[in-house]
């Protein structure tokens, strides 16, 4: 089966602007997850959907981070304006469900904000 | 307020002998475990789960396992191989916490 793809695989921008990634989940997976992974951390949850609708964005924030995932597949990440200490590694994963299906990542897109 | 540590941030073994990278978690209503590994490059890739119900899970050369009065669990690997050298994230979920919670990972690297 195809994996979890993301694009783009690297981003650099200048503070202030704003940048996108997408993601592309593994076919018939209900549940998409956006993560981000600064260096020398673990993967910090951002938002999380269940097809089309999210079932937790506590810890995004929300003033400079929105995402959607529109007809229940593919979803975008938007950060605007960026930060500095936005750098970091952001992975899409998705599952079967909400349980304790075993999440599958993409490959990551890496920030720089510089 | 880590929920979940990985105490060690690196780890090195000798070819053939056996890797134990070890987990450490303080909320009580976890009741599912996994580890994760990753590559550089790449994304974390599921290798093993357990069950708070179970105390030790197998799967080849790894097995996991869990202590749970002591919150605790670890991941054998035997026999070790260089193949097996990339970032090792323990992670947990349960209770009121819906989502994976993530440690910071141990990188294991495998001489040979």
């Amino acid at each position: 089966e195809a994996g979890v793809a993301q694009s783009p695989r690297y981003k650099i921008i200048e503070k202030r602007q704003s940048v996108a990634f997408w993601c592309n989940p593994i076919s018939g997976h209900a549940t998409l997850y956006w993560y981000q992974q600064i260096l020398g951390q673990g993967p910090k949850l951002l938002i999380q959907f269940q097809n089309n609708g999210v079932v937790d964005d506590s810890q995004l924030p929300k003033d400079r981070f929105s995402a959607e995932r529109l007809k229940g597949v593919d979803s975008t990440l938007k950060i605007q304006p960026a930060k500095l200490e936005d750098s970091a590694v952001y992975l899409c994963a998705s599952s079967m469900d909400r349980g304790h299906s075993p999440l599958h990542f993409g490959n990551g897109t890496r920030l720089t904000v510089t | 307020d880590q929920q979940v540590k990985q105490n060690s941030p690196s780890l090195s073994v000798q070819e053939g002998r056996i890797s134990i990278l070890n987990c450490d978690y303080t909320n009580s209503m976890f009741d599912y475990f996994l580890w994760y590994k990753k590559y550089p490059a790449e994304g974390p890739t599921f290798l093993i789960s357990i069950s708070s119900i179970k105390d030790k899970n197998e799967d080849g050369r790894f097995t996991v396992f869990l202590n749970k009065s002591a919150k605790h669990l670890s991941l054998h690997i035997v026999p070790s191989q260089p193949g097996d050298s990339a970032v090792y994230f323990c992670a947990a979920i349960g209770g009121s916490q819906g989502n994976l919670i993530f440690g910071k990972g141990t990188k294991l690297s495998v001489k040979p």
